[in-house]
């Protein structure tokens, strides 16, 4: 099956700087890939998704790039505020089962 | 519109007793999804379900752990005999169709703890 990992568990950055989570996957047949912020507390709640006919998708400071060939894909937040602060959580799908999620990364912005 | 809800939001109970965690999807949303999140761990899948067909029980744990959906509403997940190691907060989640690109919303978690 597939197998998702996800590096840094853990990342601090100050208020304003770029903040970048990178994930591979294991499947060669996963073509969808959803990232999803879990504030604490709360339910997590997808903020981008990219599918595999693209290389990069850009969402105001939110951008998710996808390498196929090396079956990695990393998500990319620049301009870093306070409220970005949540653990992040990427995801692999293959069309065939639920969803495999990576182990988190908690990232915390300094003011 | 409503999104998905869980019940009860949190659950204390003594090992080996069973309980039954409650998930009401969004309405007309096929796919169903449950999941386990250990204190500052991962998602971890359990049980899926798509329409009629047979639900995926490949993330189950053990024989302890099952779920039922009637339909396309509401499911049930059932732990018998619980352990203290069945302690955390159980997500469910709905997308309108299943592995196929499409968002998983997700609901606010049953946080069981076993004592």
């Amino acid at each position: 099956g597939e197998n998702v990992e996800q590096h840094p568990s853990t990342l601090s950055v100050q208020e304003g700087d770029s903040a970048v989570i990178k994930c591979t996957y294991s499947d060669s047949a996963s073509n969808y890939f959803p990232w999803y912020k879990q504030e604490l507390g709360k339910r997590p709640q997808l903020i981008i998704d990219i599918r595999s006919n693209v290389g990069e998708k850009k969402d105001q400071r939110i951008a998710v790039t996808l390498n196929k060939t090396a079956k990695h894909f990393s998500l990319h937040i620049t301009e870093t505020q306070p409220e970005d602060s949540a653990v992040y959580f990427c995801a692999a799908d293959t069309g065939r089962r639920a969803l495999t999620f990576g182990s988190g990364t908690r990232l915390q912005v300094q003011p | 519109g409503a999104g998905v809800s869980q019940s009860p939001s949190n659950k204390v109970t003594e090992k080996g007793k069973d309980v039954e965690l409650r998930c009401d999807p969004i309405s007309g949303h096929t796919a169903l999804y449950w999941y386990r999140q250990r204190l500052g761990q991962g998602l971890e899948f359990l049980i899926y379900f798509q329409g009629n067909s047979a639900p995926d029980k490949s993330g189950l744990p053990s024989d302890r752990f099952s779920a039922e959906r009637t339909g396309e509403s509401v499911s049930t997940l059932t732990i018998q005999r619980t352990q203290q190691e069945d302690s955390a907060v159980y997500l469910c989640a709905s997308s309108s169709i299943a592995g196929s690109f499409s968002e998983q919303f997700f609901g606010p978690g049953t946080r069981l703890t076993v004592l």
